[in-house]
């Protein structure tokens, strides 16, 4: 099936630094969507993208659709320890609205 | 109250066991999904639901069935556990209506160990 590849895997970052993360696949798509996961839980849409070169804000986060519309981007400014998790990137495969989930990168914040 | 509630949590079982996970959804959504996560390969689709009378298999349907009894509820069983089956299996919902289709809902999860 179709593969959407996250880097980095994980990353530990100080509390106050910003943080980047992209999402890579070998086909073109019209949505991009970023979910984060929190230890325990399920995972909670942060931000969609509807068109290529689209680049929405939530708070401190921001997502980026990538030109070639094979990837997108998040960036998460001055982190804070409630950022740590898992951050996966989704779009639709195929028909019927099926979502497929990147890799994801796990983020560590230290104070 | 939570909107989408999965049971149990956590369920530890043997090998050639008959297993359900349930999954109940207050926000009146039509669309319900069966992920698993395994470490490092993110969520993949098990199943999923339109409606009532609509079933169909996502990426990685072997091994398991579901069944949706009301708008409200969709369980996904195992018929005979096997331990690569052991991962975390999260419940989904979405609207039907454009573009809220998009944002899917999901449960907090059900940690499976297959012994």
């Amino acid at each position: 099936g179709q593969q959407l590849n996250q880097s980095p895997q994980s990353m530990f970052i100080q509390e106050g630094e910003d943080v980047s993360m992209n999402c890579t696949s070998s086909s073109i798509f019209n949505t991009w969507l970023w979910y984060k996961q929190d230890p325990g839980e399920g995972p909670v849409l942060l931000i969609a993208l509807y068109k290529a070169g689209e680049l929405t804000s939530n708070g401190r986060l921001t997502a980026q659709f990538g030109t070639t519309r094979k990837d997108s981007f998040l960036n998460i400014s001055a982190s804070i320890p409630s950022d740590v998790g898992i951050y996966f990137c989704a779009t639709f495969t195929g028909t019927a609205s099926k979502l497929t989930f990147g890799t994801g990168t796990r983020l560590q914040v230290t104070l | 109250d939570a909107d989408v509630t999965q049971t149990p949590r956590n369920r530890i079982t043997k090998t050639g066991k008959r297993i359900m996970l349930e999954c109940s959804q207050t926000k009146g959504h039509d669309r319900m999904y069966w992920y698993r996560q395994d470490p490092g390969l993110g969520l993949r689709l098990i199943y999923y639901s339109f409606d009532v009378k609509d079933i169909n298999k996502g990426e990685i349907s072997d091994g398991y069935s579901v069944s949706r009894q009301a708008q409200a509820k969709f369980s996904l069983s195992l018929e005979s556990a096997i331990p690569n089956q052991t991962a975390l299996y999260f419940c989904a919902t979405s609207d039907r209506t454009a573009p809220a289709y998009n944002e899917q809902f999901f449960g907090p999860g059900t940690r499976l160990t297959v012994l």
